[in-house]
């Protein structure tokens, strides 16, 4: 256990829809990451908070949002969702920005299908 | 931008033997970390061994071992006396040590690794 947790394990939805998933980093952790990881894509990069302000993006669509709340939590807005957006949707955590090789703790991950 | 290479996208090993999966990767940065995760079936994503770029001893956690050539932008992963357990994908990655919103990891296309009993 990596102390990251993710809600919901499993998500099935239509074309269209808008999804929220959720993230609770490690205590202590102000770094949150959003990973995608899909069959043709791999594992992609999406958006990174610290603290509360968003750090760095990534190949994140312009359908797709994120934010991170006061108490550190972060959501990963997904709208009018396509097929193609169907993916494990990894959040990890850290507790600096720099300065060491400061792991990244994955939470289990939202698989997400898009019928 | 950086890019992580694996070009085995499988592997097999006999239990108890030596394998060792590959990774290249392309940077112009001299500063940076590298590390290898394990993705089980359960998914979940584990880190087993980090190496940074500025040291040049290879990082070794039990039984898993680096070679870590610099100037060949190569880090490949051995594990010795294979177990069961260890069958998984594998997945090699990049960070930036510059900071300033270079934390992201860079990915590899993974490597699935079977081991057989």
């Amino acid at each position: 256990d990596s102390g990251v947790t993710q809600t919901p394990k499993h998500l099935i939805t239509a074309t269209g829809q808008r999804v929220t998933l959720r993230c609770s980093p490690r205590s202590g952790d102000l770094s949150v990451y959003w990973y995608q990881q899909s069959l043709d894509q791999g594992l992609q990069f999406l958006i990174q908070y610290y603290n509360g302000e968003e750090r760095a993006k990534g190949n994140i669509l312009e359908r797709f949002s994120a934010q991170q709340f006061p108490d550190l939590h972060s959501e990963l807005n997904l709208s009018s969702l396509e097929l193609g957006d169907s993916a494990l949707y990894f959040c990890a955590s850290s507790e600096r920005l720099a300065g060491g090789p400061d792991e990244q703790f994955f939470g289990p991950g939202t698989r997400l299908t898009v019928l | 931008a950086q890019t992580v290479t694996q070009s085995q996208p499988e592997m097999s090993v006999q239990e108890a033997e030596t394998v060792t999966l590959s990774c290249t990767y392309d940077t112009s940065e001299s500063d940076y970390y590298l590390f290898w995760y394990k993705q089980p079936p359960s998914r979940q994503m584990i880190l087993v061994i980090r190496q940074e770029a500025y040291k040049q001893q290879n990082a070794t956690e039990n039984r898993f071992s680096v070679n870590f050539q610099k100037a060949a932008k190569s880090f490949s992963l051995k594990i010795s006396d294979s177990q069961l357990g260890d069958a998984a994908m594998y997945f090699c990655a990049y960070r930036s040590a510059r900071g300033g919103g270079s934390e992201k990891l860079v990915f590899g296309k993974g490597t699935k690794l079977t081991v057989n009993p």
